[in-house]
């Protein structure tokens, strides 16, 4: 059974970088198969999609957040990282990490609330 | 990028009811009918109930159904159960970026 578990610091000031983890157990990141997604969801509102990586480091990112989002992987951990630059008020939210494929997102973190304010 | 709406934005239902959710696409999803339904209780992460539009997902219950094609999608929950009032997203995964519903929510009348 894949399981995923999101990890980072809860509190971020405005302007600065928001960093978080997901570490992935039951299955390798190395599956030819799957992608490995990050969603957020503002508090009260709906889902969006930030981006996927797939574990030759290939990315695909949503525009309205290009330019200031990063993913990457380290398949010796078999975790994965999101990073937010220059975050502010409306980057607050629950953020997911998921298994991406053919299915869909198949498999969920429990998400980590991450709060932007000074 | 793909816009889906959904309808409608909330469902005030009894159990025993049968359920219908519409999520409509602004332009055709994929060949291959990427589309997913999503239940998100209070709290929790979003559990895969649908994909590729009308297979369930490992676990799922049959009283959950998807069908359509093309642009337009329903989810059907033929006889709503106690633990079955949360909210639905449906979700396509066809074209970049991956784009959401803003999610019907079914409470209890």
């Amino acid at each position: 059974q894949v399981q995923l578990q999101e990890s980072g610091p809860g509190l971020v000031k405005p302007s600065e970088t928001l960093s978080l983890t997901c570490t992935v157990s039951g299955g390798p990141v190395t599956s030819g198969s799957h992608y490995w997604s990050w969603v957020r969801q503002p508090p009260g509102k709906g889902l969006e999609w930030i981006g996927n990586i797939f574990y030759n480091g290939n990315t695909d990112y949503n525009p309205s957040l290009k330019g200031r989002i990063s993913i990457s992987i380290d398949t010796s951990k078999n975790t994965f990282f999101l990073k937010v630059n220059s975050v502010t008020a409306a980057d607050t939210a629950v953020y997911y990490c998921a298994r991406d494929g053919y299915k869909g997102l198949d498999y969920w973190g429990p998400g980590t609330l991450v709060s932007i304010s000074s | 990028e793909i816009v889906l709406t959904q309808s409608p934005g909330t469902l005030s239902l009894s159990p025993g009811e049968r359920v219908t959710l519409s999520c409509r696409a602004s332009q055709t999803v994929s060949n291959r009918n990427y589309l997913a339904w999503y239940q998100q209780k209070p709290g929790q992460a979003p559990r895969l109930l649908i994909y590729e539009a009308s297979y369930r997902a490992s676990g799922i219950p049959d009283r959950f159904s998807g069908s359509g094609s093309g642009t337009d999608f329903t989810l059907t929950i033929s006889t709503l159960e106690p633990e079955d009032f949360a909210v639905y997203y449906c979700q396509q995964y066809g074209r970049s970026p991956w784009t959401f519903g803003q999610g019907t929510k079914v409470e209890i009348k």
